[in-house]
């Protein structure tokens, strides 16, 4: 199994400000995937992120909007840009296993004003 | 990715048996059918995949039809703890990527 750690939990911003989220395993993983929960709905797949290329992101997700950092094995970034009050959601981040397992942090649960 | 279908909602009494059904029509050969679930305020938790034959492990069991085109997840003796909302997904192994569906919302009552 894999242990993902988020950062931060939860945040309350400013609309047309940005937060950058971390994930960090305890493990190395080749990719991590970011995910999206707004209020009441199921999950969306945001982009998934390999280390050493850019990442690849899913119908109507930009870069210019989630820029994505995946400097490492063993870490990534999503950074949420120029917020709005519809970009309040939980971002998740997902790694899988060699047993074709997924594993999710606990989501950073983000309000925008 | 095929698209799975699931009912909204379900309850079920605590100790009884929890069958929760997914439908899969358009699955391809090489996808696998995968549950996860998500109990409030807390990330997708992974319980079972499988290609074509049943599985079973501690969390639960996975009965797919012989045609694929469906499946049934069971929990074989519910308790309170396993209210929380439960996925079924199809896709490819080892890609990594969940296309989600709206799920079912699973409530066990006493």
């Amino acid at each position: 199994s894999a242990v993902i750690s988020q950062k931060p939990s939860r945040d309350i911003c400013q609309r047309g400000t940005s937060l950058t989220i971390q994930c960090q395993v305890d493990s190395q993983v080749t990719m991590m995937f970011w995910y999206r929960q707004q209020p009441g709905q199921s999950l969306t797949l945001i982009a998934t992120a390999n280390q050493g290329s850019e990442a690849t992101y899913e119908s109507g997700f930009v870069i210019d909007k989630f820029p994505i950092s995946r400097p490492n094995l063993t870490f990534s970034t999503l950074t949420v840009s120029n917020m709005s009050p519809e970009d309040s959601s939980i971002y998740l981040c997902s790694v899988e296993d060699n047993r074709d397992e997924a594993f999710f942090g606990q989501g950073t649960r983000l309000t925008v004003v | 990715d095929a698209k799975t279908t699931q009912p909204t909602s379900m309850d079920c009494a605590e100790g009884r048996a929890a069958n929760l059904p997914c439908n899969h029509s358009t699955i391809s050969g090489n996808e696998y059918v995968y549950w996860y679930r998500q109990i409030h305020s807390q990330g997708p938790q992974y319980i079972i995949h499988g290609l074509k034959n049943n599985e079973t492990n501690e969390m639960a069991s996975l009965i797919i039809t012989e045609d694929r085109k469906s499946s049934t997840l069971i929990l074989p003796h519910a308790t309170l703890r396993d209210t929380a909302v439960y996925y079924c997904i199809v896709g490819s192994s080892n890609t990594g990527k969940l296309i989600f569906g709206q799920g079912t919302t699973l409530q066990v009552k006493p």
